[in-house]
């Protein structure tokens, strides 16, 4: 199975401070067809998972565009550009190139 | 409105089996694969497996598939996850999810139903 490495685990931010999470694959996710299934999700306290980035880079309908993702290959980034409060939560790349989908470890952002 | 609301869930003897459903609305069901995925108590996220459009295709984590059965009902706009020979390692929330085709990604969740595996 492939395995996916975040970090930082966890992670303090002060509103308006931009941060990044990096996440890193054990083989590339490059798929054949040319697409890179990778793909971010946000977890609120007491929520299920929602969307965020979908092919490393695109914004999922909805999402600010404080956030943004960047990479190729095995190794990728999660941007926010000046957190706000309903930022926190934990983040998780998840990659679905190869059989089984498998989810990084997380990263959990919370207030400095 | 996208909606996904499972249900099934509660206490459950070890070794017992145990089917949960998940009831689609607010898009055509039949058009999306749907899949399961799962979350121990403050663990992260494992993926269970998924389902294509007319069931002809069910991919599954290798550690699950003897234990797990996944179908659904396109007629009744429902997913099932059928749990057999349960332990506690299975205690989890378990969500459904719609995968957004082309995205590769799980677009919309469900909020999720636990399951607590104990005697």
């Amino acid at each position: 199975d492939v395995v996916l490495t975040q970090t930082p685990p966890t992670l303090s931010a002060t509103i308006g401070q931009s941060v990044s999470i990096s996440c890193r694959s054990s083989q590339s996710l490059l798929h054949s067809n040319g697409n890179t299934y990778l793909n971010w999700l946000l977890q609120r306290p007491g929520q299920p998972p929602q969307l965020l980035i979908y092919l490393v880079s695109r914004l999922e309908s909805g999402v600010p565009n404080r956030f943004s993702g960047s990479g190729s290959g095995t190794d990728f980034t999660l941007k926010i550009s000046g957190v706000e409060a309903e930022d926190l939560g934990v983040y998780y790349c998840v990659q679905s190139t190869h059989a089984p989908w498998t989810f990084g470890g997380g990263t959990k952002l919370e207030l400095k | 409105e996208v909606k996904l609301v499972e249900s099934g869930g509660g206490l459950v003897q070890p070794g017992r089996s145990l089917k949960l459903s998940c009831a689609a609305s607010g898009f055509s069901f039949n058009d999306y694969w749907m899949g399961w995925v799962r979350q121990a108590p403050g663990k992260g996220l494992e993926w269970i497996g998924e389902i294509n459009q007319d069931s002809s295709t069910i991919n599954y984590t290798p550690s699950l598939k003897d234990k797990f059965t996944i179908s659904r009902d396109n007629a009744q706009n429902t997913l099932y996850l059928q749990m057999s020979k349960l332990g506690s390692e299975d205690t989890a929330i378990y969500y459904c999810a719609r995968d957004g085709g082309y995205s590769g990604a799980f677009d919309y969740w469900g909020q999720g139903v636990m399951v607590t595996v104990s005697s």
